[in-house]
């Protein structure tokens, strides 16, 4: 069965520091993997999708950036955080349908 | 501009009632309608999904309608239970696209179903 492994579950950064947050996902082949983020009181946004490896697509201009190393690896990141990316980040992964499996979340808390 | 909206952000009902969740869109191309659940501190869960070529889909004590004329959907669920109790959110797409499908998400419905 397929699984989606996302950490860390939570995380506090100072502003101006660097994040990574890493996703993978076990029992499945070249899936199409996404990273959205729940800011307070708002829905799930979409930050960035990704087809294959190397493939990143952006969904809206933003401090944050995504890799794709491996086919089953998804990483989002940033250089310098802000105040504003304090948020519910989420990964999820489908396989050629609408229908997302999202991991557990990671709540990023930026001061 | 949020293409789907869930305007009722907190829903309270008693154990055994009917829960109604209910979803407006705007944009007329989304085909393919999804309602998904959320606990506390854990990733959304699919729930149920509903195709534009049908007006109702049921699993279980969840039924999704949808009125294609009027944008809306809606999540009954029958009879309530306190499990019940998490956030609702509604999403849609205009289904596939070069292997991609773009799922938009409302802003979510927090339900509490009283014991």
């Amino acid at each position: 069965s397929q699984t989606i492994h996302q950490w860390p579950a939570t995380l506090v950064q100072p502003v101006g520091s660097p994040l990574s947050l890493e996703c993978t996902v076990e029992g499945t082949s070249n899936p199409n993997l996404y990273w959205y983020r729940q800011a307070a009181g708002r829905g799930l946004q979409l930050l960035f999708y990704s087809v294959g490896i190397g493939q990143i697509s952006s969904e809206v201009p933003q401090n944050l950036s995504a890799s794709r190393p491996q086919d089953r690896q998804f990483i989002l990141s940033s250089k310098k955080l802000l105040l504003s990316d304090s948020g519910f980040y989420l990964c999820a992964w489908s396989a050629g349908s609408q229908k997302l499996f999202f991991g557990s979340g990671t709540q990023l808390s930026v001061l | 501009d949020q293409q789907v909206k869930q305007n009722s952000p907190s829903l309270s009902v008693q154990e055994g009632r009917i829960s109604i969740l209910n979803c407006d869109y705007t944009n007329s191309m989304f085909d393919y309608f999804l309602w998904y659940k959320k606990y506390p501190a854990e990733g959304p869960t699919f729930l149920i999904s509903i195709s534009s070529i049908k007006d109702k889909n049921e699993d279980g004590r969840f039924t999704v309608f949808l009125n294609k004329s009027a944008k809306h959907l809606s999540l009954h669920i029958v009879p309530s239970q306190p499990g019940d109790s998490a956030v609702y959110f509604c999403a849609a797409s205009k289904g596939n696209s070069g292997g991609y499908q773009k799922v938009t998400f409302g802003t979510g419905t927090k339900l509490q179903v009283i014991p």
